[in-house]
């Protein structure tokens, strides 16, 4: 367990609805980082907050947004959803957002567009 | 842009040792990171390299060339809980950019 909650577990939806997956961070830290992964294109870098702020940006598509909350527990927004967008969403916490510091992922959202 | 490219999989038998290489392509290259990622699992970090050099954790040991802009993880005394996808992984601007993985399959 590396103590990084992501709800829900499993999500299962149709062309064009809109979702939320939410992320808690571990304790303590400050920077929240989204990925998606998907069998034909890896593990995907999508975007990165540091204590309420975007810090990084990946090829996020303009369908899909994410904050950061005071509480530091974060969401991403996905939009207008395709049948491509289905995929394994995780969320990965840091405590400061360090290039080589080890992030943490959570279980991750299981997300099937139908 | 950056791109990464490491073995898509490797197989070898229980109690040998195992290298899976990545080699990079990236601007402002700032360390090579490795997760493993048992199937359908969440990806655990093992190691991070920032200079030239060799890094041991246990069974598990990782290097790095900054100037051939190559890396490689060696797996040794493999065990069956070993079998799993492997990822490099270079930061570049705060993001941090996974290659394709490694699918490891650990062999009786």
């Amino acid at each position: 367990d590396s103590g990084v909650t992501q709800t829900p577990k499993h999500l299962i939806t149709a062309t064009g609805q809109r979702v939320t997956l939410r992320c808690s961070p571990r304790s303590g830290d400050l920077s929240v980082y989204w990925y998606q992964q998907s069998l034909d294109q890896g593990l995907q870098f999508l975007i990165q907050y540091y204590n309420g702020e975007e810090r990084a940006k990946g090829n996020i598509l303009e369908r899909f947004s994410a904050q950061q909350f005071p509480d530091l527990h974060s969401e991403l927004n996905l939009s207008s959803l395709e049948l491509g967008d289905s995929a394994l969403y995780f969320c990965a916490s840091s405590p400061d957002g360090k290039a080589g510091n080890e992030q943490f992922f959570g279980p991750g959202t299981r997300l099937t567009v139908l | 842009g950056q791109s990464l490219e490491q073995p898509s999989e490797v197989t070898a038998v229980e109690g040998a040792i195992v290298q899976i290489n990545c080699t990079y392509q990236t601007s402002g290259f700032y360390g090579l990171s490795w997760y493993q990622q048992h199937d359908g699992g969440a990806p655990t970090f093992l190691s991070y390299n920032a200079l030239d050099g060799l890094e041991e954790t246990g069974r598990f040991s990782s290097f790095l060339s900054r100037s051939d802009s190559y890396g490689y993880l060696l797996l040794q005394e493999l065990q069956m809980k070993d079998s799993a996808s492997y990822f490099c992984a270079v930061y570049q601007g705060g993001k941090l950019i996974f290659g394709q993985g490694t699918e490891l399959s650990v062999k009786p």
